[in-house]
């Protein structure tokens, strides 16, 4: 089956500072690629995704690139905020029912 | 605009003790299913569901049953409870299997077995 591997947290920053939290993956085929963020007491929401190679996900200033040679969804943001404190889950979805694997989750902490 | 709602937000069973964990979308998704999250651990997949009538395993189905009757709610049963079950769970949902359509997330229902 597929797998995830994401870089370990917490990850601490602070605001205005770059980030990337890594994302390699095994999958069947060509998966979709999902990046969701968990806020402290709530559901998963999708952050972004990608479906092929070489696209790029967006959203809120996150983005993320679909590399095939390399097997991986590395999440990038210029400039992070005390608001995008949360965990990050890197998901690839492959096979018939496109059932998603999720990576352990990077909890990232970012400070005033 | 509810989406997927969980129900009960917390929970505590003593060992042994049986209880259901609701969940209910009402954007009439054809695909549910149940997630468990724990520490260092992610998310783990319990069972899902790609029909009203349908239900298949996940990775973790152990101790844990599921029915789907109807295409709004997807009810996870804990027969005999045990404190390896202590966990957060979590429903989701998306339109259909085989699409890249992103899976919908209740807000969880916090368990502990003693």
């Amino acid at each position: 089956g597929d797998s995830v591997t994401q870089m370990e947290g917490p990850v601490t920053l602070s605001e205005e500072a770059f980030l990337t939290i890594n994302c390699t993956y095994t999958a069947t085929g060509y998966p979709s690629l999902f990046w969701y963020v968990q806020y402290p007491g709530e559901g998963l929401q999708l952050l972004l995704k990608a479906t092929k190679a070489d696209d790029k996900g967006s959203n809120k200033g996150f983005e993320a690139t679909y590399r095939k040679e390399t097997t991986s969804f590395h999440l990038e943001k210029g400039s992070v905020q005390v608001s995008d404190s949360a965990v990050y889950f890197c998901a690839p979805a492959s096979g018939g029912s496109y059932i998603p694997t999720f990576g352990r989750g990077t909890s990232l902490i970012v400070h005033p | 605009n509810a989406g997927v709602t969980q129900t009960p937000k917390f929970q505590v069973l003593k060992t042994g003790q049986s209880m259901t964990l609701q969940c209910a979308q009402d954007m009439n998704h054809e695909y549910m299913s149940w997630y468990r999250q724990d520490p260092g651990m992610g998310l783990r997949l319990i069972h899902y569901s790609v029909g009203a009538g349908i239900t298949d395993q996940g990775e973790v189905p152990n101790g844990y049953n599921v029915s789907r009757s109807t295409t709004e709610d997807f009810p996870l049963r804990l027969l005999s409870a045990a404190p390896s079950q202590t966990s957060v769970y979590f429903c989701a949902s998306r339109t259909s299997t085989g699409d890249y359509s992103p899976l919908h997330f209740g807000n969880g229902t916090r368990l502990t077995v003693t």
